[in-house]
């Protein structure tokens, strides 16, 4: 049984650029939630995707999107990077939308 | 929305003595509530959980009490070890009662275990 496998691990963005952050679920998982966290804080949650629909979003602008492909792997989308989106983002898959999550590594984004 | 206080935000323990974390949410319709511990370089790993018709639950040297009343909810480590060095975070959840809202965790803001030899 794979875990839950987020690309790239780390990377540097310059303000105003747009990224892309990729996740692979756990097997058999078909929910993925995507989570914000800052350096020396908790997590914080974006949205959550259930079987390729939104299921759920956190207190983040329209620039933070999202997909879930057919084979339950997801993307974040963030566009018009800001200073403070540097922090470590984290993917989290589940079966359906019960309270088990698996936690990915994270990628660690830094923006300049 | 709820709001999740985790406390202390540090914690020193001299090897093999217990360590305990406390958390206290407000969302009373929370009932799912998670334990992660956090090393370095690396995501949460789910380390115990309880559900808000349980009032302790028990793995080996940890456990995790519940008070509904007091919204509050708390972690012990017994026998605690060097490699129990790491950030722990509380978090809690509505689970399954809204699905419209996802399963989101709300986490409290940490705290940071180190197990002295």
């Amino acid at each position: 049984e794979t875990g839950v496998t987020q690309s790239p691990t780390h990377l540097i963005k310059t303000r105003g650029q747009q990224v892309t952050l990729r996740c692979s679920s756990q097997s058999g998982h078909n929910t993925v939630s995507w989570y914000q966290q800052a350096l020396g804080q908790g997590p914080q949650f974006i949205f959550q995707y259930y079987r390729e629909e939104e299921n759920g979003r956190g207190n983040f602008p329209p620039r933070f999107s999202g997909l879930q492909f057919p084979n339950y792997s997801s993307e974040l989308n963030v566009n018009a990077l800001e200073l403070d989106d540097s922090a470590l983002y984290l993917c989290a898959s589940s079966l359906d939308w019960e309270d088990g999550y698996t936690f990915g590594s994270g990628t660690r984004l830094t923006v300049v | 929305g709820e709001n999740v206080e985790q406390h202390p935000s540090t914690l020193s323990v001299q090897e093999g003595d217990s360590a305990v974390i406390k958390c206290t949410y407000s969302d009373s319709a929370s009932n799912y509530f998670p334990w992660y511990k956090q090393e370095l370089g690396k995501g949460p790993q789910l380390i115990i959980d309880i559900r808000s018709n349980v009032g302790e639950k028990k793995d080996q040297r940890i456990a995790v009490t519940l008070n509904k009343t007091a919204k509050h909810f708390s972690l012990h480590i017994t026998e605690t070890q060097p490699e129990d060095s790491a950030v722990y975070f509380c978090a809690a959840s509505k689970g399954r009662m809204i699905k419209a809202a996802g399963n989101k965790l709300t986490f409290g803001g940490g705290t940071r275990v180190l197990v002295k030899p």
